[in-house]
């Protein structure tokens, strides 16, 4: 099945900090998407987004689909952005999840 | 507000006990999906429902079974609850093909 692999597993920021976070994944899909997981445990729909580049204020994700990978960058970071971010991709009919980036912003 | 809505939020059991979690969307979505949050680890698919009338299993589906009830509606029952389904599920929704998915917030289940 499709693998999923994201980097880095921890992140550290400081306030107003910019980030990278990457997913890269194993073959070809037709939906990719990165959610949010705040500390309560909700799952939020950051973007859908297969391929190109999509923005929403401070946060914007970018995906080749052709290399196989998928970049969220978050700028000028505030503590409410900490939590865990995943990658989740699917292939035939089953969306996949990374083990998520794991980020903390310290104020 | 649209969205998909899980019952109960928190849930503790004895061993060999079960209980029917309960999701259902209002978004007319035609696929939906149960999986399982475990710590440090991503979600895990445990059943979906491709379409009304549909149901397969996902990757860990062992000690579930799931019922499509109508288009809105999907639950998921352990006939005999395990410590080792200790876990956070949640219910997802989506529209056939490349489309997002919407989650629930969840069912914290604790086995004891």
């Amino acid at each position: 099945g499709i693998q999923v692999e994201q980097s880095p597993p921890d992140l550290i920021l400081q306030e107003g900090a910019n980030s990278t976070l990457r997913c890269n994944f194993s073959d070809s899909v037709n939906n990719l998407q990165w959610f949010h997981q705040n500390p309560w445990g909700q799952l939020i729909n950051l973007f859908y987004i297969p391929s190109g580049t999509k923005q929403n204020g401070r946060l914007s994700a970018t995906t080749v689909a052709t290399e196989r990978y998928s970049l969220l960058y978050i700028s000028s970071s505030q503590t409410t952005d900490s939590g865990v971010y995943f990658c989740a991709v699917k292939g035939f009919q089953k969306l996949v999840f990374g083990t998520g980036t794991r980020l903390l912003v310290s104020p | 507000n649209a969205g998909v809505t899980q019952t109960p939020k928190f849930q503790v059991l004895k061993t060999g006990q079960s209980m029917t979690l309960q999701c259902a969307q209002d978004m007319n979505h035609n696929s939906m999906y149960w999986y399982r949050q475990d710590p440090g680890m991503g979600l895990r698919l445990i059943y979906y429902s491709a379409s009304e009338g549909t149901t397969d299993k996902g990757e860990v589906p062992n000690g579930y079974n799931v019922s499509r009830l109508n288009k809105r509606e999907f639950s998921l029952r352990l006939e005999s609850a395990a410590p080792s389904q200790t876990s956070v599920y949640f219910c997802a929704s989506s529209e056939s093909g490349p489309y997002g998915y919407t989650f629930g917030s969840g069912t914290r289940l604790t086995v004891v």
